[in-house]
């Protein structure tokens, strides 16, 4: 089956260790999606790709970064974790908006907990 | 700025007995509304989506309908499987951006 692969499923890092997490998909979707969301809370979109075109939200900390080295990988960068980013990370794809029935596929997240 | 409501938080329904989950929204223009379900400590899985006032989607015991305000996902005869978090989105459209809203805590007691 066609889908979106995120690993590992949790991370423990330290306060202020990098850390990357990785995101996989075997859609060939163009379009690929970082989100954080804490506990009770909507997902939050950090930024997303257009096929190589990065597009950062406003609000996401210069801490967060992303990088895309092709279709079908994309990974989150956290450069120096603090406690309140403990949370998880939802990595999702989807084809254009412009197309009809482009919703998003998320995969199964990565739990990420910071010490 | 687009936002997103849904109620109630929470809702704990005896197996079978009926129920509605509402899903209210403030967009600029909306492009499509999306019904997603989360299981605890996993990623939301895609129910359906509404583009029209007036549309309605179905699968099994779930049907979501639309109008220019809100959605409601409603849930028929409801089984203990069906618990979970059910998030509703919305695209404004003309380009690559969900809202979510945060989503009904739905739970089913046998």
């Amino acid at each position: 089956d066609a889908m979106v692969i995120q690993n590992p499923r949790y991370q423990v890092t330290q306060f202020g260790k990098p850390v990357t997490l990785s995101c996989s998909q075997t859609l060939n979707h163009n379009v690929m999606y970082w989100y954080q969301q804490k506990s009770s809370q909507a997902p939050k979109l950090l930024f997303h790709y257009y096929d190589k075109d990065f597009n950062n939200e406003a609000d996401t900390p210069d801490n967060f970064q992303s990088r895309r080295p092709n279709t079908s990988f994309c990974f989150l960068d956290i450069r120096s974790p603090g406690l309140g980013d403990a949370a998880m990370y939802l990595c999702a794809t989807s084809k254009p908006s412009g197309l009809a029935n482009s919703p998003l596929h998320f995969g199964n997240g990565t739990r990420l907990t910071v010490t | 700025e687009d936002q997103v409501t849904q109620s109630p938080e929470a809702l704990r329904l005896q197996e079978g007995e009926s129920s509605s989950l509402n899903c209210s929204y403030t967009v600029s223009g909306l492009r499509g509304l999306f019904w997603y379900r989360q299981d605890p400590g996993k990623g939301p899985e895609f129910l359906f989506t509404l583009y029209s006032a007036g549309e309605e989607k179905e699968k099994e015991r779930l049907k979501a309908t639309l109008t220019k305000k809100e959605s409601f996902l409603h849930i028929t005869a409801p089984k203990p499987e069906d618990s979970a978090t059910y998030l509703c989105a919305v695209n404004p459209g003309g380009y690559q951006k969900v809202t979510f809203g945060t989503g009904t805590k739905l739970q089913v007691i046998p």
